[in-house]
């Protein structure tokens, strides 16, 4: 049993195309995020989304973008992409914060490698 | 907001050395601190977590310490085999915020 899975593992593409990158999980959690690790394996988050707020860092241009169906998805669209958006893309998922003790382990999807030529 | 700094940033080791990976934190009221390992080309997994109401937690082979007076953590590796080879990474986070702040990693030989 997968308990976070994305698609697709691997995804080469041109520079200027849109593409998406799906992530799905079947833990029950409320809470799902985006990292970006780049070549020297710096894990950098994008998003991080719950069923009531949308958490953005502000260092992410604009082309990207989560969309979140329902609380198990959490897809990153990218449009218009750079050559520096290559790199490897996490999706990750945890419990709600709550509560006095109210932060718990992040759950990482495989991963996606991102080539853009 | 947080900062998380790591060191080193390699770690070379024989097999059967004790390996320590440092990290300070910058905002005083973080109190989650989790360690995750991440082998080549696999996804990041928590391998010990320790919150600020406790000094010291043990697992096997693996141990993290915090001194949140001088806000600082680390994760002892005994032992050490092969398999441990990876990419260390620590974390913190605030009570009220789901968003944690990672280290740079630090990268972990272990030569047989």
């Amino acid at each position: 049993d997968t308990a976070v899975s994305q698609t697709p593992k691997y995804l080469v593409t041109q520079m200027g195309n849109d593409k998406s990158i799906k992530c799905e999980q079947n833990l029950g959690h409320d809470t799902m995020y985006w990292y970006k690790q780049d070549s020297k394996k710096f894990l950098k988050i994008m998003f991080s989304y719950n069923n009531k707020e949308l958490i953005i860092n502000e260092t992410v241009p604009n082309r990207f973008s989560p969309k979140s169906p329902d609380k198990a998805h959490l897809n990153l669209h990218i449009n218009s992409l750079e050559l520096g958006d290559s790199a490897v893309y996490f999706c990750a998922s945890s419990r709600l914060a709550g509560g006095r003790q109210n932060n718990y382990e992040q759950y990482f999807g495989p991963g996606t490698r991102l080539t853009v030529t | 907001g947080e900062n998380v700094e790591q060191h080193p940033s390699t770690l070379s080791v024989q097999e059967g050395d004790s390996a320590v990976i440092k990290c300070t934190y910058s905002d005083s009221a973080s109190n989650y601190f989790p360690w995750y390992k991440q082998e080549l080309g696999k996804r990041p997994q928590l391998i010990i977590d320790i919150r600020s109401n406790v000094g010291e937690k043990k697992d096997q082979r693996i141990a993290v310490t915090l001194n949140k007076t001088a806000k600082h953590f680390s994760l002892h590796i005994t032992e050490t085999q092969p398999e441990d080879s990876a990419v260390y990474f620590c974390a913190a986070s605030r009570r009220g915020s789901y968003i944690p702040t990672f280290g740079r990693g630090t990268s972990l030989i272990v030569h047989p």
